[in-house]
């Protein structure tokens, strides 16, 4: 089992509030990757992290920010959550050392209205 | 045209059914796939790993990799109801960042 978790797993917000959603893993892994999963869609990157002060954003648009101060935790911030934002947020995870399997946390459902 | 493509569903099957799941794709740079398992509300579980072409088996589960063809496949033996979820495949190229998922096939196993 992946030891991967994020919180909140459910969030309902009103419009104009800041949030950050955590994600934080105890596996030492040096990548860390951010995607947007809506209903029947496929997984889209929003923001990714090869390690610490290392940040990049995804092939989606998204107008949130990330930040890697610590290996293990790579939050995710929404300045001012607009209804747009309403979606399922992943977290995950990869060694180095040439490709390896990505692990995901459970996940953040967001709903903003 | 999407890089990887799977067909949504859903696939509803009687239990102890053997059960295929497939994509495609067009990139033959991709070298590593994977397939994970995803229950509502829940995030995406790594099922099988696999690098370059082959077959790979762990318990139930045959992931089986056909790259001149841009195939792969997931076969799932003696199906149970508990193997009711999404299967999402995704793949990457060699030394970069980057998977690529389908868009995830509903299965529906019927007890």
């Amino acid at each position: 089992e992946a030891d991967i978790y994020q919180t909140p797993r459910y969030l309902v917000i009103g419009t104009g509030k800041k949030i950050t959603l955590e994600c934080s893993q105890t596996m030492g892994h040096d990548k860390m990757y951010w995607y947007q999963q809506d209903p029947g869609m496929e997984l889209h990157l929003i923001h990714y992290s090869y390690g610490v002060n290392s940040t990049e954003k995804g092939d989606l648009s998204s107008e949130s920010t990330v930040s890697r101060i610590r290996t293990e935790h790579f939050p995710l911030t929404l300045e001012s959550a607009r209804p747009s934002h309403t979606s399922q947020y992943l977290c995950a995870s990869s060694a180095t050392g040439g490709n390896t399997e990505a692990f995901f946390g459970q996940g953040t459902r967001l709903t903003v209205v | 045209q999407k890089e990887v493509e799977q067909d949504p569903g859903p696939l509803s099957v009687p239990e102890g059914a053997i059960v295929s799941l497939n994509c495609t794709y067009s990139n033959s740079a991709f070298q590593y796939f994977m397939w994970y398992r995803q229950y509502s509300r829940k995030g995406p579980e790594l099922l099988m790993y696999t690098y370059s072409s082959g077959n790979k088996e762990d318990g139930r589960f045959t992931a089986q990799v056909d790259k001149s063809s841009k195939y792969i496949s997931l076969f799932i033996r003696d199906s149970q109801p508990s193997d009711s979820a999404t299967y999402l495949c995704a793949m990457s190229p060699s030394g970069t960042y980057k998977y690529i998922f389908g868009t995830g096939t509903r299965l529906k196993v019927l007890a």
